[in-house]
């Protein structure tokens, strides 16, 4: 099992610019999320999903788009990248009471 | 809606020491409780969970948490530490692990 897999590890965007932070299980877990991680802030929940075609904002959903196909995939979009998204971004994958993380990415917007 | 205050952003400890690491909690319905430790560069790791029954949890690497309902907190313990335990120590609530509400962190540093 390779558990949560983020890809890439490490971006660095210009202002507007749009990507797409990819995040894969392979535990056939339900529940994925994704945070961002700031400076004495902890974790954030941007966006999660109970299921394949579910999905539901959390506490810091603007400037972020996601969609579940598939139970295995839960990529995060931004849309047009801001310097205030400068950030660590983690997915986790969960079943009931406990959630996997992945290794994160680390994103900088210029 | 819930809220998590870990009271300490920096705990500073020598090798061998005890240490607590503090972790407040607020909550209207029943939730899960969680302690994540994450080393640098790296993801976030479980090191403990309470879900119900017994108040004192025993988690990975010598670490247990005790839940306290009347004080609403959970903190970490551990009677003895390493200098390999110097990582950043979240706490976290939920009822389930969709929607994890963490706190801000703290930072556990070991002085040999």
């Amino acid at each position: 099992n390779a558990g949560v897999t983020q890809t890439p590890k490490f971006q660095v965007l210009k202002t507007g610019q749009s990507m797409t932070l990819q995040c894969a299980q392979d535990m056939n877990h339900e529940y994925m999320s994704w945070y961002r991680q700031d400076p004495g802030m902890g974790l954030r929940l941007i966006h999660y999903s109970v299921g394949a075609g579910i999905t539901d904002q959390g506490e810091v959903p603007n400037g972020y788009n996601v969609s579940r196909s598939t139970t295995e995939d839960f990529p995060l979009r931004l849309l047009s990248a801001a310097p205030s998204q400068t950030s660590v971004y983690f997915c986790a994958s969960g079943q009931n009471t406990e959630a996997f993380f992945g290794q994160g990415t680390r994103l900088t917007v210029v | 809606a819930q809220s998590v205050t870990q009271l300490d952003s920096q705990v500073p400890v020598f090798e061998e020491a005890p240490v607590e690491l503090r972790c407040n909690y607020s909550s209207s319905v029943s939730v899960y409780l969680f302690w994540y430790v994450q080393y640098p560069n790296q993801g976030l790791q479980l090191l403990l969970k309470y879900l119900s029954g017994s108040t004192l949890v025993k988690g990975i690497n010598g670490f247990e948490a005790e839940f306290n309902k009347s004080q609403t907190s959970f903190h970490l313990r551990k009677p003895s530490v390493h200098i390999s335990d110097t990582a950043e120590y979240f706490c976290a609530v939920g009822r389930n692990t969709d929607k994890l509400i963490f706190g801000t962190g703290t930072r556990l540093q070991v002085f040999p």
